[in-house]
């Protein structure tokens, strides 16, 4: 079992959808939750970072993390079609290393 | 404010050649960090340098090494190049010591090994 589960996509959704983006994890040591948004042939750009359960917001994007399940979302409300990416889901323990999830892919279409 | 950047964007080599990689950290920062990533798959840890030293090491073999300067600007290299490092080499600049910075990552190299 990979330490960080994503599936990989794509997800297609119509411009202004409610987009939701997961992964889990296994290891409960884990302790700050990243989204990374990554263009293509582009390097990654850091979306949300938070260290505890619960929802951070910021614009449209909200950030959900459940301890509990090893589960953690991004929302992303009105979606455009300049939101069309990759979404890495990144996770550490501590040392400052995150393990990435393989990413999923997301096409808003017009 | 410069954000991280690297050179070159592309490269090919053939197989068992040796390249080096460069990248110049986000100003502010003292940690580099380089990250491998396939096709299709997130970035892989390779190491990280701090202080000129490395500090942490990913599951990456010998041939994958590195170094950083003075002004925290740092290079990868890779020798006996196989088909399999074709990628795009990643790297992330971040500040020691702070739980609540994380890294900034360049657009990175893409590297073709024929």
């Amino acid at each position: 079992q990979k330490e960080v589960e994503q599936d990989p996509g794509p997800l297609s959704v119509p411009e202004g959808a409610i987009v939701s983006l997961n992964c889990t994890y296994s290891n409960s040591a884990f302790q700050y939750f990243m989204w990374y948004r990554q263009y293509s042939r582009k390097g990654p750009e850091l979306l949300m970072y938070t260290y505890s359960s619960g929802n951070k917001e910021d614009g449209r994007f909200t950030a959900q993390v459940d301890k509990s399940s090893k589960y953690i979302s991004l929302f992303i409300r009105d979606s455009q079609p300049s939101d069309s990416a990759t979404y890495l889901c990144a996770i550490d323990g501590g040392s400052y290393i995150p393990t990435f999830g393989r990413g999923t892919s997301l096409i808003v279409h017009p | 404010d410069a954000g991280v950047t690297q050179s070159p964007t592309h490269l090919i080599k053939t197989r068992g050649q040796q390249v080096t990689l460069r990248c110049s950290p986000k100003s502010g920062h003292d940690t580099v960090s380089w990250y491998q990533q396939a096709l299709g798959q997130g970035p892989q840890f390779i190491f990280q340098y701090y202080e000129e030293e490395e500090r942490q090491r990913g599951n990456f073999p010998d041939r994958f090494s590195g170094h950083q300067f003075p002004n925290y600007s740092s290079e990868l290299n890779v020798n006996a190049l196989l088909l399999g490092d074709s990628a795009l080499y990643l790297c992330a600049s971040s500040l020691a010591g702070r739980a609540d910075e994380t890294q900034y990552f360049g657009p990175g190299t893409r590297l073709l090994v024929l």
